[in-house]
């Protein structure tokens, strides 16, 4: 059964703290995408990479954000420092460069930043 | 800027009654595409329905469908004979020429016994 794996599920840390979500996106699919869903903002897009190179990260703010792809089986977001502000669920998602296709979802991780 | 507005925060509809949830959105591209995902409390987000922009014909899966009017750039889903498994999040979302997935605010979706 294939889907996109998402660790943790859950995260609670203090403002300061350094916090890296991770993402093993489908096997085959070479889109990964960055989300934040929050209660005000909706899914905000915050990076998207296809062939594990950034093609958009303008919805993340530089300052504190930062994504990567070591490699094909592992997408990173990295928040440091972390704020309160930033607690939301984050999600990635996967899928195929073929536009017509859905992108799949992970679980998400709630984060929270007391 | 591809924008995607969902205007309506919150709809409650009568179970077996039929609900539309509104979905416009802003491009300068001719081609593109339109999908509706659902967000049960669960968290996972499920593919709905998809539309090809260059498709006049709309789009239908059993009891959802859409009304996909170009010129106007507008998406609506219907859901039609609703039932209680229906109560979720709705996200209308719009994939660019370059993949890019945007997705609108979301409209949470409450069916009533």
């Amino acid at each position: 059964d294939a889907r996109v794996t998402q660790t943790p599920r859950h995260k609670v840390t203090e403002m300061g703290q350094e916090v890296t979500m991770r993402c093993q996106p489908i096997l085959g699919h070479n889109t990964v995408f960055w989300y934040r869903q929050t209660m005000m903002q909706g899914l905000e897009l915050l990076a998207y990479f296809r062939n594990r190179a950034p093609l958009d990260d303008s919805g993340m703010p530089k300052d504190r954000f930062s994504a990567e792809m070591p490699d094909a089986t592992l997408a990173t977001l990295k928040i440091q420092p972390s704020e309160p502000r930033d607690s939301a669920v984050y999600f990635c998602a996967s899928g195929l460069p073929i536009r017509n296709t859905e992108a799949f979802f992970g679980q998400g991780t709630r984060l929270t930043v007391v | 800027a591809q924008t995607v507005t969902q205007s309506q925060p919150e709809m409650s509809v009568q179970e077996a009654e039929t609900v539309t949830l509104s979905c416009t959105y802003d491009t300068s591209e001719s081609d593109y595409y339109l999908f509706w995902y659902k967000q049960p409390p669960s968290r996972q987000m499920i593919l709905v329905i998809r539309q090809e922009a260059y498709k006049q014909q709309n789009a239908t899966e059993n009891r959802f469908s859409v009304n996909f009017q170009k010129a106007a750039k507008s998406f609506s889903l219907k859901i039609s004979d609703s039932q209680l498994g229906d109560a979720a999040m709705y996200f209308c979302a719009y994939r660019k020429r370059t993949g890019k997935l945007i997705f609108g605010q979301g409209t949470t979706l409450q069916v009533k016994p």
